[in-house]
C-alpha cells in the first residue's frame, strides 16, 4: 500500500518567492494534517482537515501561510511570500479517524530552505 | 514544561540493554501516542494508549500511562542498533501536541 506521498522532498528558494508543498494522503483516510518541524520548536501542528474541510487552523503562523484540500486525495500548503524563518521540514500526515484516536501516518516530509 | 514533553532529551545505551523514556503533559487527555522518527524520515506510529488504560504492550515495547501524574513512559527491552532514532509522545488535550522527543542511540 502506498503511504502518504509528499512533494517535493527538498525545496530551496529565495526569500519572497511563493512556495507550494503537496501531499497525497492514504486512500480512505478522512483526516489530513500539516506539521512543521524545527530544532527550536519541535513538531507543530499547523492545520488539519476532515473530509476536505479545515477544522483547526489555529497553528498556522500567519497570513502568509494557507492550506487547501480540493479533494480527498490532494492537499497543498502554500507560503507567500516566503521568509528565511520559514525554513523547516514540513510533514503531511493522514488518519482514518479523529486526531489521536487512531494512528497518524506521516509522509517523509519536505525540507524547505529559504535563502 | 510543555505539554507532551519527553525526558531525557538524549539517551545512549549498550545494545541489549533496556531503554526508558518519559513523557509529561499538562491537561487532561483522551489518548496518548508514541512515535519513532529515523533521521531524514517521517514519524512512524508505535503504540496508542487511551486514558482509561494503564499499560500496553507491543512486541518489545511497553507503554504505561499514569493520568494522576499526567505522565507516560515508553520502555524498549533488549535494544537493537535499529532502535536508534528519536522518540516522540503526542497528546490530544486542548490541541494535538508533540513533545520535542528523546534521541536514543544504541551503542554496538
Amino acid at each position: 500500500d502506498a503511504g502518504v506521498i509528499q512533494s517535493p522532498r527538498h525545496e530551496v528558494t529565495e526569500m519572497g518567492q511563493e512556495v507550494t508543498l503537496r501531499c497525497k494522503p492514504i486512500s480512505g483516510h478522512d483526516y489530513l494534517f500539516w506539521y512543521r518541524q524545527t530544532m527550536m520548536r519541535g513538531l507543530e501542528l499547523l492545520i488539519y482537515f476532515n473530509n476536505n474541510v479545515p477544522i483547526d487552523d489555529s497553528g498556522m503562523p500567519e497570513d502568509r501561510f494557507s492550506a487547501k484540500m480540493p479533494n480527498a486525495s490532494f492537499s497543498t500548503l502554500k507560503i507567500q511570500p516566503s521568509e528565511p524563518r520559514d525554513s523547516a521540514v514540513y510533514f503531511c500526515a493522514s488518519s482514518w479517524y479523529r486526531p489521536l484516536n487512531q494512528p497518524q501516518h506521516f509522509g517523509d516530509g519536505t525540507r524547505l530552505s529559504i535563502l | 514544561s510543555q505539554q507532551g514533553e519527553e525526558d531525557p532529551q538524549a539517551l545512549s545505551i549498550q545494545e541489549g540493554e533496556n531503554a526508558t523514556m518519559n513523557c509529561s503533559y499538562k491537561t487532561s487527555i483522551n489518548n496518548l501516542q508514541w512515535y519513532r522518527q529515523n533521521s531524514g524520515r517521517g514519524l512512524v506510529h508505535l503504540i496508542l494508549i487511551r486514558s482509561n488504560e494503564r499499560e500496553k504492550h507491543s512486541g518489545r515495547l511497553r507503554v504505561t500511562l499514569d493520568t494522576s501524574k499526567k505522565s507516560s513512559s515508553l520502555l524498549i527491552t533488549a535494544s537493537r542498533a535499529a532502535d536508534t532514532a528519536s522518540y516522540f509522545c503526542a497528546t490530544d488535550g486542548d490541541k494535538i501536541i508533540f513533545g520535542k522527543g528523546t534521541r536514543l542511540h544504541i551503542l554496538p
